[in-house]
C-alpha cells in the first residue's frame, strides 16, 4: 500500500523558536494533504488541508499565521509552528489519498512536539 | 458534511473475549468506510474498509459490514488479544477529503 512519511518523529525546542514539520507520500502524488493535531487521549482535531501550488485551508480557530503550511510538490507538504509555546506540545498527524475513488488516506507516523 | 457516532469506551475486555465496537454514520451519497487503529504513540493504520454496501471487510481477525439500511459499519472479533489493545477509529469518506473521526474507542486487552 502507499506509505506517507513525517519527519521528524520527534522534536524538542524552545518557546519562541520555529519548528518545521514535513510530510511525504513515498510512492504515490498528493496535491491535497491533511494535517491534523491529536492531544493526549483526545481524537485527532483537523487544522487544514495542504494543497499543491496553492494556498492552505484552514478549519475555523487554527492561526494560519502560526502554523505555516508550503505545499510545493506533489510529494511533500510541511507544517511550520512558529514561535512556539508550550501549548503547541501535541502530536502531529499528516494523511494522505492517492484520489483512485476508494477514498482511502494514508497516515503518516506522527511528529510529537514538546515547547519547553 | 459527513459525521460518525461511535461506541464510547474505553472498554475492558478478558483475552480471547468477543469484541463489538459500534459505529454508527451520516454521509451525503455513497460513501467508502473504513476502521482505523492507533497503537500508543504511533499514527494511525488502516484496519480495513468497505466501499459498497454490503461489502465485509476483514483484516487481522477484525470483521465490519456496510450496513447502508441502519448507516452502521460495526467492528467485530470473536477473540480479541493483548496486541490488540488500542484505539480504534471509525470514519466515513466520500471523496478525496479529510476523514471526519468521532472520539474514538479506546480498548484494553487483560491477559
Amino acid at each position: 500500500g502507499a506509505v506517507v512519511s513525517q519527519h521528524p518523529s520527534w522534536v524538542i525546542c524552545k518557546s519562541g523558536t520555529s519548528v518545521k514539520i514535513e510530510c511525504r507520500s513515498l510512492d504515490f502524488q498528493a496535491t491535497t494533504m491533511f494535517w491534523y493535531r491529536q492531544f493526549p487521549k483526545q481524537s485527532l482535531m483537523l487544522m487544514a488541508t495542504s494543497n499543491e501550488g496553492s494556498k492552505a485551508t484552514y478549519e475555523q480557530g487554527v492561526e494560519k499565521d502560526k502554523f505555516l503550511i508550503n505545499h510545493a510538490s506533489l510529494t511533500l507538504s510541511t507544517l511550520t509552528v512558529t514561535s512556539a509555546h508550550p501549548e503547541d506540545s501535541s502530536f502531529y498527524i499528516c494523511s494522505a489519498g492517492e484520489g483512485d475513488g476508494t477514498y482511502e488516506q494514508y497516515f503518516g507516523p506522527g511528529t510529537r512536539l514538546t515547547v519547553t | 458534511g459527513d459525521s460518525v457516532t461511535q461506541m464510547e469506551g474505553p472498554v475492558t475486555l478478558s483475552e480471547e473475549a468477543f469484541l463489538t465496537i459500534n459505529c454508527t454514520y451520516t454521509a451525503t451519497g455513497y460513501p467508502s468506510l473504513f476502521w482505523y487503529v492507533q497503537y500508543p504513540g504511533e499514527g494511525l493504520q488502516l484496519l480495513l474498509k468497505a466501499t459498497k454496501a454490503d461489502d465485509k471487510g476483514s483484516n487481522k481477525g477484525f470483521e465490519a459490514t456496510y450496513r447502508k439500511e441502519t448507516t452502521s459499519f460495526h467492528l467485530e472479533k470473536g477473540s480479541v488479544q493483548v496486541s490488540d489493545s488500542a484505539v480504534y477509529f471509525c470514519a466515513p469518506s466520500s471523496g478525496n477529503t479529510p476523514l471526519v473521526f468521532g472520539k474514538g474507542t479506546r480498548l484494553s486487552v487483560i491477559a
